[in-house]
């Protein structure tokens, strides 16, 4: 199984800033994905990341918003741009490579906005 | 992609099996049924998978209905760490791979 870390762990943030959530996986995975968890709520797909092109967004997020980089095949970022209270949730990174049969995810970024 | 039907909350006394339903009545052919839980403040976490027959792992037991359209996912012996919130997914593919849609889930509280 792939272990993941997420980093940060948690953070506290002024609305209008920034932060970037960074995903590393201790080995090469082909798919990567990013999940934003509300409160009291499910996971919803944010967007799909693949090594060397532009990820692929779900519908309701947009690559202004959420920015993503996969520089390599073990490591992706997630940018929350221009943060409002609205964007307070657990933000995870999950993983799968070509052929296995589960995902696998990490602890998740949990995001407060003030 | 299917959808399933869970209940939303479910308690199991310690000890006893929790037998923890969900309906997938749209599963295409060739759609496997997966089993994640994710226990507070933590990632989620894979059980168990299944395409029609019954499987069963050292977590768990899933029991598929020969129509394919419902499962059960079963914890032989709950104990207070199997508390969580368990979902049942139906996998589809996109581009090739594997795209997981979380419902609501079921939240399991095992009783002492």
């Amino acid at each position: 199984s792939a272990v993941i870390s997420q980093k940060p762990s948690r953070d506290i943030c002024q609305r209008g800033t920034s932060l970037t959530i960074q995903c590393q996986v201790d080995s090469q995975v082909t798919m990567m994905f990013w999940y934003r968890q509300q409160p009291g709520q499910s996971l919803t797909l944010i967007a799909t990341a693949n090594q060397g092109s532009e990820a692929t967004y779900e519908s309701g997020f947009v690559i202004d918003k959420f920015p993503i980089s996969r520089p390599n095949l073990t490591f992706s970022t997630l940018t929350v741009s221009n943060m409002s209270p609205e964007d307070s949730s657990i933000y995870l990174c999950s993983v799968e490579d070509a052929g296995q049969e589960e995902a696998f995810f990490g602890q998740g970024t949990r995001l407060t906005v003030v | 992609d299917a959808k399933t039907t869970q209940p939303t909350s479910m308690d199991c006394a310690e000890g006893r099996a929790a037998n923890l339903p969900c309906n997938h009545s749209t599963i295409s052919g060739n759609e496997y049924v997966y089993w994640y839980r994710q226990i507070h403040s933590q990632g989620p976490q894979y059980i168990i998978h299944g395409l029609k027959n019954n499987e069963t792992n050292e977590m768990a037991s899933l029991i598929i209905t020969e129509d394919r359209k419902s499962s059960t996912l079963i914890l032989p012996h709950a104990t207070l760490r199997d508390t969580a919130v368990y979902y049942c997914i139906v996998r589809v593919s996109r581009g090739g791979y594997q795209k997981v849609t979380f419902g609501i889930g079921t939240k399991l509280q095992v009783i002492p």
